[in-house]
């Protein structure tokens, strides 16, 4: 089936350093991949959706200075939090869509729990 | 824009019983899909039960059966033969045309499920 790998699954960084997340498609193309927080007991929210090969739309109230997206290849985009703050902390999750079919789910990662100190 | 509404913050059923949760939505769209997912306490998105708005039949994938009511906006998921491994978040989501193409999810608020034994 289809996988999604994001790594890390967890990271500590100090307050004011920047820290990147990978979403990866493992066995699929993905033109379209999403990116959300959660945070605890909560929903996910949709931060930015990445396609390959042009620029990430973000959603309102997201700071694209702060939250920066990269999808420079069909199976990889990137979340990079730069000068990053205690409220920063959350969970993060990605989730791609195959390339191709519209009608496909979207598939998503494992998730990565940044904490910022 | 799009809605999505769990009123059922946390739901309990017995082990081996069944169990409905509820979603209700809101859409101006005539084609859609809805979902629900499961979130175990690992985080990982799972996909649990899929419907297409153009499709009159309830959709079912084992004990997992959905009641779709188009006109309502209802979409509620009923759980048969409730299971200790069913204990998890459950989101509902919705899956218009973004305009973009990219088919962005609209996630519920979740209803946390607890199976007792």
């Amino acid at each position: 089936g289809a996988v999604v790998s994001q790594h890390p699954s967890r990271v500590i960084c100090k307050s004011g350093t920047s820290v990147k997340i990978e979403c990866r498609s493992l066995d699929f193309q993905a033109t379209t991949m999403f990116w959300y927080r959660q945070f605890p007991k909560q929903s996910l929210m949709l931060m930015a959706t990445s396609n390959e090969g042009s620029k990430a739309t973000y959603e309102q109230g997201v700071e694209k200075d702060k939250f920066l997206i990269n999808h420079a290849s069909l199976t990889l985009s990137t979340l990079t939090v730069t000068s990053a703050h205690p409220e920063d902390s959350s969970f993060y999750i990605c989730s791609a869509r195959p390339a191709g079919t519209m009608n496909t789910e979207a598939f998503f990662g494992q998730g990565t729990r940044l904490t910022v100190v | 824009a799009q809605t999505v509404t769990q009123s059922q913050p946390e739901m309990s059923v017995q082990e081996a019983e069944t169990v409905t949760l509820s979603c209700t939505y809101d859409t101006s769209e005539s084609d859609y899909y809805l979902f629900w997912y499961k979130q175990p306490p690992s985080r990982q998105m799972i996909l649990v039960i899929r419907q297409e708005a153009y499709k009159q039949q309830n959709a079912t994938e084992n004990r997992f059966s959905v009641n779709f009511q188009k006109a309502a906006k209802s979409f509620s998921l009923k759980i048969s033969d409730s299971q200790l491994g069913d204990a998890a978040m459950y989101f509902c989501a919705y899956r218009g045309y973004s305009g973009a193409g990219s088919y962005q999810l609209t996630f519920g608020k979740g209803t946390k499920l607890s199976v007792i034994p």
